[in-house]
């Protein structure tokens, strides 16, 4: 498997309150990217970062800021986190290789729910 | 921007007995796909990918998918299902023009019955 872990793997946390959610990886890979997984809508990417203080928004990024200060860790904060907010989170990461795309590797998820 | 369609949103198999997943992405130009599966409570974790070459692509568990460029199709197939393949399954879709970004459809739920 590869080296991801988020934290914490579940969480409760009232409405107005912020929150942040960890990615760590040790795997040296240059992508990583934060998902929110709802019944009926798959996988939706919030934020990617292609490499160090580089970030950029996804799909459904409103209400979602994010940071890469240094190559293994990638943060998601929800700065006033709202009940639409509830949901499963995963990270993922990936590498461009010359010539071929590689696959993205998942993190193991972290449930939030906002209450 | 890419779309996948995944067809079919739960699928009911009996054990032994074959199953396809349905899946359609919006343009073949430059496309890299990919199926995941999700077990409850769990990642997703890679089941197999398409890059080039071959149109026919094994993957894990005895799963294997075609790419069909011209029905922008890349139907997730077994020939013999098992209890244990009860999961959630994912088309996705990357490509040249995408960066390394990925596009998933909305999922299948493939429940085998004993």
């Amino acid at each position: 498997d590869a080296g991801i872990t988020q934290s914490p793997r579940h969480k409760v946390t009232e409405t107005g309150t912020p929150v942040t959610l960890r990615c760590h990886q040790t795997e040296n890979h240059r992508y990583m990217y934060w998902y929110r997984q709802d019944p009926g809508h798959g996988l939706r990417l919030i934020h990617y970062s292609y490499g160090v203080k580089d970030t950029d928004k996804g799909e459904v990024s409103d209400g979602y800021s994010v940071s890469r200060s240094k190559t293994e860790d990638f943060l998601l904060t929800l700065e006033s986190a709202t009940s639409s907010q509830t949901s499963v989170y995963f990270c993922a990461i990936s590498d461009r290789r010359e010539g071929s795309y590689n696959e993205q590797f998942f993190g193991p998820g972290t449930r939030l729910t906002v209450l | 921007a890419q779309s996948v369609t995944q067809l079919d949103s739960q699928v009911p198999v009996f054990e032994e007995a074959p199953v396809e997943l349905r899946c359609n992405y919006s343009s073949s130009v430059s496309v890299y796909l990919f199926w995941y599966v999700q077990y409850p409570n769990q990642g997703l974790q890679l089941l197999l990918k398409y890059l080039s070459g071959s149109t026919l692509v094994k993957g894990i568990n005895g799963f294997e998918a075609e790419f069909n460029k011209s029905q922008i199709s890349f139907h997730l197939r077994k020939p013999s299902v098992h209890i244990s393949d009860t999961a959630e399954y994912f088309c996705a879709v990357s490509g040249r023009n995408t960066g390394n970004q990925f596009y998933f459809g909305t999922g299948t739920s493939l429940t085998v019955i004993p």
